[in-house]
């Protein structure tokens, strides 16, 4: 059974960092692009990138561009999501997607963005 | 970006009902275009994928069709564990963009 299992979300301060992680299990992680997805209190879905089987690639949307790297450690199969400079506006529930053709989604964490 | 426009924003129906929700892209996608229900507190559960494609342990009377930039999720016959949100997800170029979803509920 695929599952994928977020966790390091929570309470930070305006301008500071958090990094995200993301357990896969039940298929081949090394195999898959991966995807980072979040949804802000109200809103809409929003894709924030992805990144490559093999680490080499990452894709990333235009409003977190230079503000969050995407990364993945395939001997562990973890899928990392390292934040900074965070804005309030950041505050949502962060997921991890099989990027197959977005499959599998994790539960989500949860990220506020407050002071 | 690709723009998506789905409707209606809220839908009320009865069981046994035929439900229909609906995304309109902003450009042709060549059917990458995939259907979502989400709980309140669980994971989005993909139903449909490239457009017309049945995720595997989806009950058969979720379908989807379209093409170009008109796309459509259909529910032959609402049951009540259908009530949920839909949103839909277009992956033909990136940033990959999501509709904002449906509430569905029963009457």
């Amino acid at each position: 059974e695929v599952q994928l299992v977020e966790s390091g979300g929570g309470l930070v301060q305006p301008g500071g960092s958090l990094k995200l992680s993301c357990v896969a299990s039940g298929f081949t992680f090394r195999d898959y692009w991966m995807n980072w997805v979040r949804q802000a209190p109200g809103k809409t879905m929003e894709w924030i990138g992805d990144i490559k089987p093999d680490g080499s690639n990452t894709n990333y949307a235009p409003s977190v561009k230079n503000r969050f790297t995407i990364s993945r450690d395939n001997a562990r199969s973890i899928l990392y999501l390292q934040m900074s400079n965070l804005r309030s506006d950041y505050t949502a529930t962060y997921y991890c997607v099989r990027a197959s053709y977005f499959d599998y989604w994790g539960q989500g964490v949860m990220v506020t963005v407050s002071s | 970006d690709i723009q998506m426009t789905p409707s209606p924003s809220f839908l009320s129906a009865s069981v046994g009902d035929r439900v229909t929700f609906n995304c309109k892209t902003s450009q042709n996608i060549n059917k990458y275009l995939n259907w979502y229900q989400q709980k309140l507190g669980e994971a989005p559960k993909l139903l449909i994928y490239n457009t017309n494609n049945l995720q595997t342990g989806i009950p058969s009377r979720f379908s989807g069709s379209g093409s170009g930039t008109d796309y459509t999720l259909t529910i032959s016959s609402l049951q009540p564990e259908d009530v949920a949100t839909y949103f839909c997800l277009q992956h033909y170029s990136r940033p990959n963009t999501f509709g904002a979803g449906t509430k569905l509920e029963l009457k």
